[in-house]
């Protein structure tokens, strides 16, 4: 594909439920970034994956919240025992090589309601 | 205090204005300097990129960058209805793996 995909687009759950978003990063891409993007807030870094492994998880805010990809391509966010104030744009991003010399192409989001 | 701060507008111009967009920071680490356009619904894009101080220029594009004061502008000339959207900073330090992002402001070019 052209660019990151994420789906879905929108997500509407209750709270207390588990959630899977998913993100298809640019072909090639080694490095892949979760951010969450609160309403009116800029995007707050949440995990990063060089190849397989997290190598950057200090951003995820707590232990409901996991990601994986598992063969350094496709990624998905779990977030178990949601909350209402888990509702944000969840942003997926990759990068050729990972680190700031390697600019980030963001995907869509997935708008994530909680209710 | 956030580590960026930034005016969260929103901010109206006409056509043809010039546009100056700031922000200020807190982290005296911070070398990388980003500005990222988003569209209603849609994910941040990269405009500007610039390492440490200076000025660098793209088009209609310009982002400067004071490290003394902490501050970084982007300035738009010649703005056009399609400018409308908007405009986040964000930075990160040398190895880091992760921006900060201000809060974003929204820009409105009116026909």
């Amino acid at each position: 594909g052209a660019g990151v995909s994420q789906t879905p687009s929108n997500k509407v759950t209750e709270k207390g439920k588990y959630v899977e978003l998913r993100c298809d990063p640019i072909s090639g891409h080694t490095a892949l970034y979760w951010y969450r993007q609160s309403l009116g807030q800029g995007p707050e870094f949440l995990i990063y994956f060089q190849g397989t492994g997290a190598a950057d998880d200090s951003g995820l805010p707590n232990d409901r919240f996991f990601a994986v990809r598992p063969e350094g391509s496709v990624s998905t966010l779990k977030i178990q025992r949601t909350e209402r104030g888990d509702s944000a744009v969840y942003l997926c991003a990759s990068s050729l090589m990972g680190g700031l010399n390697s600019p980030l192409h963001f995907g869509n989001g997935t708008r994530l309601t909680v209710t | 205090q956030k580590e960026v701060e930034q005016d969260p507008g929103p901010l109206s111009v006409p056509e043809g204005a010039i546009v100056s967009l700031n922000c200020t920071y807190s982290n005296s680490a911070f070398q990388y300097f980003m500005w990222y356009r988003q569209y209603s619904r849609k994910g941040p894009e990269l405009l500007m990129y610039t390492y440490s101080s200076g000025n660098k220029e793209d088009g209609r594009f310009t982002a400067q960058v004071d490290k003394s004061s902490k501050y970084i502008s982007l300035f738009i000339r010649d703005s056009q209805p399609s400018d409308s959207a908007t405009y986040l900073c964000a930075m990160s330090e040398t190895g880091a793996n992760n921006l900060f992002f201000g809060t974003g402001t929204r820009l409105t070019v009116i026909p």
